[in-house]
């Protein structure tokens, strides 16, 4: 089991620049979520996919992010144009069944972003 | 509002103590309780998943309690390591499933 896997690990770029993150979910799971985690806010949901659909994208700060999933085994968190407050650690988590139910929600390690 | 507070913000004990974590909630309505175990740079691993008629669940030496009726939860660590030097993170599930609320964490660090 190669766990979720996220790409990359590491993005420093400057403000007005795009900004794509990439989350490969574990084979046969359903739903998909995407997380912020920041010192002074922890983490938080930004939104979250079943079956390649979303279902809430409440947690999405601004129409400068959007997040997308073409298919069962990728998806992509896009922000654009990037600003510094945007900093922070990146998720992806994905699970067996729509959250809320019993069954983990399995993350990989992040992709830490700095916005200069 | 649903809020999830846990303490204390940080700990600091020698390797082989036990320790104790507390996480209050007043998540309504209820689903489940979810611990985590963070390392620093990795993302969050899941340790234990309590529902309302679970009062206790192990995992090795993880511990996880609830009480329901006082909406609190203790994740208590026993013969601690140094490996279990990490962010530990409550998280609670409303009934309803569309509403995951998160702790601020503990932060231990457990020394030699």
């Amino acid at each position: 089991d190669a766990g979720v896997i996220q790409s990359p690990r590491h993005e420093v770029t400057e403000m007005g620049q795009e900004v794509t993150l990439r989350c490969k979910p574990i084979s046969g799971h359903n739903s998909l979520f995407w997380y912020r985690q920041t010192m002074m806010r922890g983490l938080e949901l930004l939104i979250y996919f079943n079956n390649n659909v979303p279902i809430d994208d409440s947690g999405m700060p601004e129409d400068r992010f959007s997040a997308k999933m073409p298919n069962a085994s990728f998806s992509t968190l896009k922000i654009q144009p990037s600003e510094p407050r945007d900093s922070a650690v990146y998720f992806c988590a994905s699970s067996l069944l729509p959250r809320g139910s019993n069954q983990p929600q399995h993350f990989g390690d992040g992709t830490r972003l700095s916005i200069l | 509002k649903n809020q999830v507070e846990q303490s204390p913000q940080s700990l600091i004990i020698l390797e082989g103590k036990n320790c104790t974590l507390q996480c209050n909630y007043t998540v309504s309505p209820f689903s489940n309780l979810r611990w985590y175990k963070q390392d620093t740079g990795r993302g969050p691993v899941s340790l234990t998943i309590m529902t309302f008629s679970e009062n206790t669940k192990s995992n090795g030496r993880y511990t996880a309690t609830l009480d329901a009726d006082t909406k609190q939860s203790s994740l208590h660590i026993t013969a601690s390591q140094l490996s279990d030097s990490a962010s530990y993170i409550c998280v609670v599930a409303n009934n309803a499933g569309n509403m995951l609320t998160f702790g601020g964490g503990t932060r231990l660090m457990v020394k030699p």
